[in-house]
């Protein structure tokens, strides 16, 4: 089956400082790269959808400037949480999407802010 | 408004038992229907269902689509403590971005 990765599982910061998230979908060309974010016994929360080679585009509420994506090639997005603060922490989780709208997800980041 | 509404919201079962989950939804274009398993970290891919009345089996979990009702169930037979995880149904929403809308999930509990 289709398999996409995380980098890192678990992160630990200081206030103030910019965290990056990768995601990589490992045996397959993604059409569509999507980050959610998830809080404890809640389901997940689209951030925003990441297209290769343009801008993301982000859910209502979603400050674009505090989390920046970047989506430089078919297999690769990365997530930069800037300035993070404490109610910044939570399960980061990335999808990767085929064009028949199947979507496999990361096993997710672990983000703490201190 | 896209719509994913999943029922119940928790259940708790012995070892043993069968489960069934809803999934009811409202889109104004349907495409297909997915089902995840969650557990402690991300989701896990069950189920993608486009056909009405095809059952997709896998193990002792099935599921199977009725357009007409608008809704899908998932069952698991023989549940064993393993199964226990949220379940959550997602259809892609009308706007064809690939965006998936999801229900609130089921959280299953399955006692020794």
């Amino acid at each position: 089956g289709a398999v996409v990765s995380q980098h890192p599982s678990r992160v630990i910061c200081k206030s103030g400082t910019s965290v990056k998230i990768e995601c990589r979908s490992l045996d397959f060309q993604a059409t569509t790269m999507f980050w959610y974010r998830q809080f404890p016994k809640k389901s997940l929360m689209l951030m925003a959808t990441s297209n290769e080679g343009s801008k993301a585009t982000y859910e209502q509420g979603v400050e674009k400037d505090k989390f920046l994506i970047n989506h430089a090639s078919l297999t690769l997005s990365t997530l930069t949480v800037t300035s993070a603060h404490p109610e910044d922490s939570s399960f980061y989780i990335c999808s990767a999407g085929l064009a028949n709208n199947e979507q496999f997800f990361g096993p997710g980041t672990r983000l703490t802010v201190l | 408004e896209d719509k994913v509404v999943q029922s119940p919201l928790s259940l708790v079962v012995h070892e043993g038992d069968t489960v069934t989950l809803n999934c009811s939804y409202e889109v104004t274009n349907f495409r297909s229907l997915l089902w995840y398993k969650q557990e402690k970290k991300a989701p896990t891919f069950l189920f993608m269902l486009t056909s009405s009345g095809i059952e997709k089996k896998s193990g002792r979990l099935s599921s199977i689509l009725d357009k007409k009702e608008l809704s899908s169930i998932l069952n698991i037979t023989a549940t064993q403590t393993g199964d226990s995880a949220i379940y959550l149904c997602a259809l892609p929403g009308s706007s064809n971005t690939g965006k998936l809308i999801f229900g609130q999930g089921t959280t299953l509990q399955v006692k020794p």
